[in-house]
């Protein structure tokens, strides 16, 4: 298996511009989640997913928009870049939402807006 | 969701145990307490996790108070592959709305050759 696989690793955009940060996992997780790391922080929750065509906000979804249109992926769009947004994102899975399990983290992707 | 505390740093020689403390005064009967931990420049990866009785696995042991109001994370025998941020984490067995995993300040982990 290839656990969760994570691109582009990096990426620079300018303000204003769109992109989306690809997540995939091979696991048949039924549960896929994203997170964003600033500098020196923790880890803040962005959205996150139960199964294909279910989504919900986390605790900083502003900015974000996600999509489950499959089991494997769950890609997070960025509508209009801002400066706010650079961090290095993760994208997670576990087989399901229960608490007595553990999460799979990809490699992160990092992100820079001018 | 219930917070914990730990030290924001800890130093250890490589080749010697590790304990790695946290507080979580606050927790509820159904929460797990879960340990993850953050290698310089990768995602973070799941140590060990339990919700009342200690726990082995072949990276580490979790020790939980009686009371579970604190728990240890225990290195056996600290590598410099192990100088990692720590983190504490609990997490309620009841939500079934989202999966956080709430991450903290975690410790920062130091190992010395």
């Amino acid at each position: 298996n290839a656990g969760v696989t994570q691109t582009p690793k990096f990426q620079v955009l300018k303000t204003g511009q769109s992109m989306t940060l690809q997540c995939a996992q091979d696991m048949n997780h039924e549960y896929m989640s994203w997170y964003r790391q600033d500098p020196g922080m923790g880890l803040r929750l962005i959205h996150y997913s139960v199964g294909a065509g279910i989504t919900d906000q986390g605790e900083v979804p502003n900015g974000y928009n996600v999509s489950r249109s499959t089991t494997e992926d769950f890609p997070l769009r960025l509508l209009s870049a801002a400066p706010s947004q650079t961090s290095v994102y993760f994208c997670a899975s576990s087989l399901n939402w229960g608490a007595n399990n553990e999460q799979f983290f990809g490699p992160g992707t990092r992100l820079t807006v001018l | 969701d219930a917070k914990t505390t730990q030290p924001n740093s800890m130093e250890s020689n490589e080749e010697e145990p590790v304990h790695l403390p946290c507080n979580h005064s606050t927790i509820s009967g159904t929460d797990y307490i879960h340990w993850y931990r953050q290698l310089p420049s990768q995602g973070p990866e799941y140590v060990i996790h339990g919700l009342t009785s200690n726990v082995n696995n072949r990276m580490a042991s979790l020790a939980i108070a009686e009371d579970r109001k604190s728990s240890t994370l225990i290195l056996h025998r600290a590598t410099l592959r192990d100088a990692a941020v720590y983190y504490c984490i609990l997490r309620d067995g009841r939500n079934n709305a989202g999966n956080m995993l709430t991450f903290g300040g975690g410790t920062r982990l130091m190992v010395k050759p």
